[in-house]
């Protein structure tokens, strides 16, 4: 997936314990999404970023989830504590032509 | 709650046969509209994208929409088991000329099988 890395490509970790996910748009995007998409469903987004600010984060569980956009570039994802629900593909994407988007090719979260 | 609603399948079609898929959107705002490929295991892929009523063709993939009735729909031609995979639906309600969120909300996708 052209333009967008993302680390690690899987992560098995217990309930309660943190994890983090790195996302690098290659191609210095100003626009980032972070999507959540479970086993069986479509992507839901988390998070959308404007340069290092939020632009919309209202589906993003706070009590848990943080974002942040280091200088407007790469983006890290962190979960503290994990549920068992947060099992998941995280996917990070950026902007492509005509409104659609170019995605990473995701981070496979397995909570036990 | 903005929703975009897919028959989740699976749809098994035979190999040279039309796959219809189908989408139905409930923002009647909704301006752009994407069709997304998702191999197992992998990222979705942008195959289709559509702004105006009627028809877009592209190859052997060919993408209709009808904002009066909130439907989108894609055809594969010509189906190959390599099409196999699952196709989400995504629709944005933000104006192209907006730039603005351009977010995406997406359906759940439907598996399709093309049977050899």
């Amino acid at each position: 997936e052209a333009g967008v890395a993302q680390s690690p490509r899987y992560k098995i970790i217990e309930k309660r314990q943190s994890v983090a996910f790195w996302c690098n748009p290659i191609s210095g995007h100003a626009t980032l999404y972070w999507y959540q998409q479970i086993l069986g469903q479509g992507p839901k987004l988390l998070i959308q970023f404007q340069n290092n600010g939020v632009v919309d984060d209202s589906q993003l569980p706070k009590d848990r989830f943080s974002a942040e956009r280091l200088k407007g570039v790469d983006s890290t994802l962190k979960i503290q504590p994990a549920k068992l629900e947060d099992s998941a593909v995280y996917l990070c994407a950026i902007p492509a032509g005509g409104n659609g988007y170019t995605f990473g090719s995701g981070t496979r979260l397995t909570v036990v | 709650q903005k929703e975009v609603e897919q028959n989740s399948g699976p749809l098994s079609v035979p190999e040279g046969a039309i796959a219809s898929l189908n989408c139905t959107y409930s923002d009647r705002v909704s301006q752009s509209f994407f069709w997304y490929r998702q191999y197992s295991g992998k990222s979705p892929e942008l195959i289709m994208s559509i702004y105006s009523n009627g028809d877009k063709e592209d190859g052997r993939f060919t993408a209709q929409l009808n904002k009066a009735s909130q439907y989108v729909s894609l055809l594969i031609r010509d189906s190959q088991p390599s099409d196999s995979a699952t196709y989400l639906c995504a629709v944005n309600p933000s104006p192209l000329s907006s730039g603005s969120a351009r977010q995406l909300t997406f359906g759940s996708g439907t598996q399709l099988t093309v049977l050899p």
